[in-house]
């Protein structure tokens, strides 16, 4: 099953504007992670935020967490051609041996 | 940092015929291993848990006679498909759990039934 939703399902932006993407759960949970992946190829870890936090910064990206909304927001700085892919959220529900839930993803494209 | 590994990368395979894919994790022990199933344009579906030792746990609407789950040992987990048809053509991906936090994808099994 899935978690939730991403929106928006599909964005298109020139290469230098900044990149949102909206990721919304609905149970609790134990962390959210940020994935990427380039059409027919495997799953690129970006970033993890876990429940008490709020805010992390990797590089270009920026994640922020709100709990209490049960949403997440990934942002890209500064995008490039490059950056084009899919992007999903997953949530981890619990620790221990449970699988992450994906959400159904945004395909960006970055447009030199 | 920790591998998991699938093989084959991609198959082409006649309907009606199986097919076994394999999971493994390089550096890792893993009890736990899972299965998700990709359609083009779509998320990661979870299709089923795979435990070491014991029977796999499937997802709703997963049918486990056909896609048979086995976990061997602690590094391996294998997913036939069987008697293939079109329709399971899909893109198959394989990760493991190491700790509380991280969990290792495989790259992918691309599966084409003709």
């Amino acid at each position: 099953s899935q978690q939730g939703e991403e929106d928006p399902q599909a964005l298109s932006i020139q290469e230098g504007e900044n990149a949102t993407m909206n990721c919304s759960y609905k149970t609790s949970i134990n962390n959210l992670q940020w994935y990427r992946q380039n059409s027919g190829r495997g799953l690129v870890h970006l970033i993890l935020i876990r429940s008490n936090e709020r805010e992390k910064h990797s590089g270009r990206l920026r994640v922020t967490l709100d709990t209490s909304k049960k949403s997440s927001s990934l942002l890209i700085t500064a995008s490039r051609a490059a950056d084009t892919a899919s992007y999903f959220c997953a949530t981890d529900p619990y620790s221990g041996n449970t699988p992450l839930v994906f959400g159904k993803g945004t395909r960006l494209s970055v447009i030199a | 940092g920790a591998v998991v590994s699938q093989h084959p990368s991609w198959v082409i395979c006649k309907s009606g015929t199986s097919v076994k894919i394999e999971c493994r994790s390089l550096d890792f022990q893993a009890t736990t291993m899972f299965w998700y199933r990709q359609f083009p344009k779509q998320s990661l579906m979870l299709m089923a848990t795979s435990n070491e030792g014991s029977k796999a746990t499937y997802e709703q609407g997963v049918e486990k006679d056909k896609f048979l789950i086995n976990h061997a040992s602690l590094t391996l987990s294998t997913l036939t498909v069987t008697s293939a048809h079109p329709e399971d053509s899909s893109f198959y991906i394989c990760s493991a759990r190491r700790g509380a936090d991280t969990q290792y994808f495989g790259p992918g099994t691309r599966l084409t039934v003709l």
